[in-house]
């Protein structure tokens, strides 16, 4: 039984740029939420989809955009990447949004230059 | 004041002994508790959850909770240096949404 899995496991991008995270939740799960954690930091919410709808939303700019496919897939977007997006991008999966246990992958590590 | 405080840490034990992390919350309205444990460089991982004031034991681990006072803990028996990681306390909001407000994590190093 495949769990969170997220693309890439790293990448480097410079100021300005756009880019795109890949998540897949655990088998069964089709909720998916979208966490940022800065270095020595602790996660913070970004936002959740569930049947390919954003349900909620943190505090963060609209430069940071989501979408969840039919297959319960997420993708989360970043456009015009500031130096202070350098952080570990956690994607963790549920049963539903309402089911407390969270499962998360293990990152996608973004450096912005 | 943060939604959720914890002392950064580090706190550091030696091995066999009694760890206990510490967590306060702003938010009376909460009503589920999440332990997570976070390797270096690795994704969080839940441990434990409580919903009743009281202890709840599971393993090595006990999680302590007093709604009255807003204050959870983790109690971590007969420590081993494999327990050295951050634990982070999550307690679940309940104004309307479904999201954690995670703490800041207690760097815990148990000493061999």
């Amino acid at each position: 039984d495949a769990g969170v899995t997220q693309s890439p496991t790293h990448l480097i991008k410079t100021r300005g740029q756009q880019v795109t995270l890949r998540c897949s939740p655990k088998s069964g799960h089709d909720t998916v939420s979208w966490y940022q954690q800065a270095l020595g930091q602790e996660p913070q919410f970004i936002f959740q989809y569930y049947e390919e709808e954003e349900r909620q939303r943190g505090n963060f700019p609209d430069r940071f955009s989501g979408h969840q496919f039919p297959n319960y897939s997420s993708e989360l977007n970043v456009n015009a990447l500031l130096l202070g997006d350098s952080a570990l991008y956690l994607c963790a999966s549920s049963l539903d949004p309402g089911n407390e246990k969270l499962f998360f992958g293990s990152g996608t590590q973004l450096s912005v230059l | 004041q943060k939604e959720v405080e914890q002392n950064s840490g580090p706190l550091s034990v030696p091995e066999g002994a009694i760890a206990s992390l510490n967590c306060t919350y702003s938010d009376r309205g909460s009503q589920s508790f999440f332990w997570y444990r976070q390797y270096s460089g690795k994704s969080p991982e839940l441990i434990m959850s409580i919903y009743s004031n009281g202890d709840k034991e599971d393993g090595r681990f006990t999680a302590q909770l007093n709604k009255a006072s807003q204050y959870v803990s983790l109690l971590i028996r007969d420590s081993q240096p494999s327990d050295s990681a951050t634990y982070l306390c999550a307690p679940r909001t309940t104004s309307g949404t479904y999201k954690y407000i995670f703490g800041t994590g207690t760097r815990l190093k148990v000493l061999a």
